[in-house]
């Protein structure tokens, strides 16, 4: 069966220090992945893409890699500050481009 | 702003009772889609359009039912909601597929409660 899975608990980390999530898929041939971020009792806010022949994309605080061999990708905030704290979603969107399937999601809190 | 909108926020209902949520956008993109996120889970896609072009994942219950009569509106209707519906409700549009690579956004969601 298909399969989207994160971090499987909540993060909590101390303030400056690097957050690294992590998104494990099965039985998804995704033509790139995104990566979102939710506050509670709001809608996911797009962060990054990065698309499936790309080893690592960068913005700002952000990076993402993506590695299709181990069918995994990781999302790092370096630096992280307080307002960082959010659930994390990734979403595979497969061939057809129209199509997003999401994971669980991770819960960060960043501690000051 | 340009930007996706949903009404209500906060829709309660009871058993059995039909139900109709609905989005707008003002971003004029080609793909819509509803999703359905219950506490703590992953938005689940429910369907899109592309365009008037609708579809529906094979896992959607029949009870969920959509329409979209033109670019900026889509609909949400559930014919008899039971009370493992209640979950949050998220609209999104994208571009569409052929015009650069998507992103999704979102509304704000309408949380539907059924007693």
């Amino acid at each position: 069966s298909q399969k989207i899975e994160q971090n499987s608990e909540a993060l909590n980390i101390q303030e400056g220090k690097t957050a690294t999530l992590t998104c494990n898929y099965t039985n998804y041939s995704p033509a790139y992945l995104q990566w979102y971020r939710q506050d509670p009792g709001r809608g996911p806010v797009f962060l990054l893409l990065i698309r499936e022949n790309e080893k690592e994309k960068r913005k700002e605080r952000l990076k993402v890699t993506f590695d299709t061999t181990l069918k995994q990708s990781l999302f790092h905030i370096t630096a992280s500050q307080p307002a960082d704290s959010a659930t994390y979603l990734c979403a595979l969107v497969v061939d057809t481009g129209n199509q997003f399937y999401f994971g669980t999601g991770t819960s960060l809190t960043v501690i000051p | 702003d340009a930007m996706v909108i949903q009404n209500p926020r906060y829709q309660v209902t009871q058993f059995g009772k039909p139900v109709t949520l609905s989005c707008s956008q003002t971003l004029n993109h080609n793909v819509m889609y509803w999703y359905q996120q219950k506490s703590s889970q992953a938005p689940k896609l429910l369907f899109h359009y592309y365009d008037k072009d609708f579809n529906n994942e094979a896992d959607t219950p029949d009870n969920f039912q959509s329409r979209r009569p033109n670019t900026s509106f889509c609909f949400l209707d559930i014919r008899s909601p039971g009370l493992g519906d209640a979950a949050m409700y998220l609209c999104a549009t994208s571009r569409g597929s052929g015009r650069a690579l998507n992103e999704q956004f979102f509304g704000p969601g309408t949380r539907l409660t059924v007693l």
